[in-house]
């Protein structure tokens, strides 16, 4: 069974930095892209980007929507098949629930973390 | 940017119809699919490829694309149906876009 386990919620302050995970089991990790997706409070679903863990070239593994390129760090670890999504620098902004998803070769996203709640705030 | 544009809003009553449109230049020569989400839930693929079901879900749930409108339709929409739904498709940039999502209402 496919499954996509997220870590839990976190609550942090501007200026400071997180890593937030995606665990994956039930499928081979490096066969399929992550996509991240990021939903603020009441709003619609927004697509961050994708990650490809087969790819070791850290240049070149991961697509950043526009909106999201220069702010946001997509990484992998093969070894626990695990995806991270990581700021260096929070904004009160970021304050949001983010999915991580399965992207199918079929171009769709047919498994879903639960989600992890970021609140930044002073 | 590529843009995907739905109606706020959709209200049926219980049995009937529910057409919910997604709008997008040339949207008819990309793949659509639609999700799911039950609020305080995440999303779950309901349509994807324009009109494929997957497994799982229920055959009151249809898809298809044509000209500039993908349509998700619910035949004999029930109280479960009620959530939110959202389009998506790839722009040429090859970035995923989201529609905006419309509140289906069952009442």
């Amino acid at each position: 069974e496919v499954q996509l386990e997220q870590s839990g919620a976190e609550v942090k302050k501007p200026g400071e930095s997180l890593r937030i995970s995606c665990k994956t089991s039930g499928y081979t990790f490096t066969n399929s892209w992550i996509t991240w997706v990021r939903q603020m409070p009441g709003k619609g679903l927004e697509w961050m980007g994708k990650f490809d863990p087969s790819d070791p070239d850290t240049d070149s593994q991961s697509n950043y929507s526009p909106s999201f390129r220069g702010h946001v760090t997509f990484s992998g670890d093969r070894a626990i098949t695990t995806a991270y999504l990581q700021w260096s620098s929070l904004r009160p902004s970021d304050t949001a629930t983010y999915f991580c998803a399965r992207l199918t070769d079929k171009q769709y996203l047919d498994f879903w973390g639960q989600g992890t709640r970021v609140t930044v705030s002073s | 940017s590529y843009e995907l544009t739905q109606p706020p809003s959709v209200s049926v009553s219980p049995g009937q119809t529910a057409n919910i449109t997604c709008s997008g230049y040339n949207l008819e020569h990309k793949y659509t699919s639609w999700y799911q989400q039950i609020p305080g839930q995440s999303p779950i693929v309901v349509i994807h490829q324009d009109h494929r079901r997957p497994s799982g879900i229920p055959e009151r749930f249809s898809g298809a694309n044509s000209g500039n409108t993908a349509t998700l339709t619910i035949s004999g929409a029930q109280a479960v149906d009620e959530a939110d739904y959202f389009c998506q498709a790839w722009d040429n940039n090859n970035d995923l876009v989201f529609g905006g999502g419309t509140k289906l209402t069952v009442l």
